[in-house]
């Protein structure tokens, strides 16, 4: 069985720290992988999906960035936050097609101070 | 652009009653709708999925239809149990493995 892993659970960090956030998925080959946040009374905002490795699409300007060096690995990262950068982050993976439904980690809770 | 609407944004129960939870989208051409359940702090959790071509799907106390056509989908829970109380969110996918455009969830209190 297919399954999704995001660490860590929570992180309290500085205004203009690095941040690296991982999620990996294991059980399946080649997955559509996506990167949401959740901040405070707002709905969910992609912020970037991949379909392959080193392909990643952006959808809203901002100081993150994502990577995809393995199949199954997809990477926030920021060189800097932002107080703005505070929410819940979200990993998902989909397949490509067919059947795509999707399935989330368990996220990650940022604060930033 | 699509938009995903859901209202109402809160709904508060007995228990033992039915619950309708309503999603719009403006755009039809969807390749699929999905429902999640998400717990406060938590990630969320995959309920049922309607392909564009169904017209209804079910599992257990859950049953969501889809009506392309008019852009609504209703998630139907029966006889409601404190247990169901979360935040439910529904999404649609434009095209196979694209993004899922969410709306902004009904937040659901079932009250013993």
């Amino acid at each position: 069985s297919q399954t999704i892993h995001q660490w860590p659970a929570t992180l309290v960090q500085p205004v203009g720290s690095p941040l690296s956030l991982e999620c990996t998925v294991e059980g399946t080959s080649n997955p559509n992988l996506y990167w949401y946040r959740q901040a405070a009374g707002r709905g969910l905002q992609l912020l970037f999906y991949s379909v392959g490795i080193g392909q990643i699409s952006s959808e809203v300007p901002q100081n993150l960035s994502a990577s995809r060096p393995q199949d199954r690995q997809f990477i926030l990262s920021s060189k800097k936050l932002l107080l703005s950068d505070s929410g819940f982050y979200l990993c998902a993976w989909s397949v490509l097609e067919g059947w795509t439904e999707a399935f989330f980690g368990q996220g990650t809770r940022l604060t930033v101070v | 652009k699509q938009e995903v609407t859901q209202i109402p944004a809160a709904l508060s129960v007995p228990e033992g009653e039915n619950l309708v939870l309503n999603c719009s989208f403006t755009d039809s051409a969807i390749y699929n709708l999905q429902w999640f359940r998400q717990d406060p702090g938590k990630g969320l959790t995959s309920l049922l999925l309607i392909q564009s071509s169904q017209r209804e799907q079910t599992s257990g106390r859950l049953n969501a239809s889809l009506d392309k056509s008019s852009g609504r989908s209703t998630l139907y829970i029966a006889a409601s149990q404190p247990g169901d109380s979360a935040t439910y969110l529904c999404a649609v996918m434009k095209a196979a493995g694209n993004k899922l455009t969410f709306g902004g969830g009904t937040r659901v209190l079932v009250k013993p």
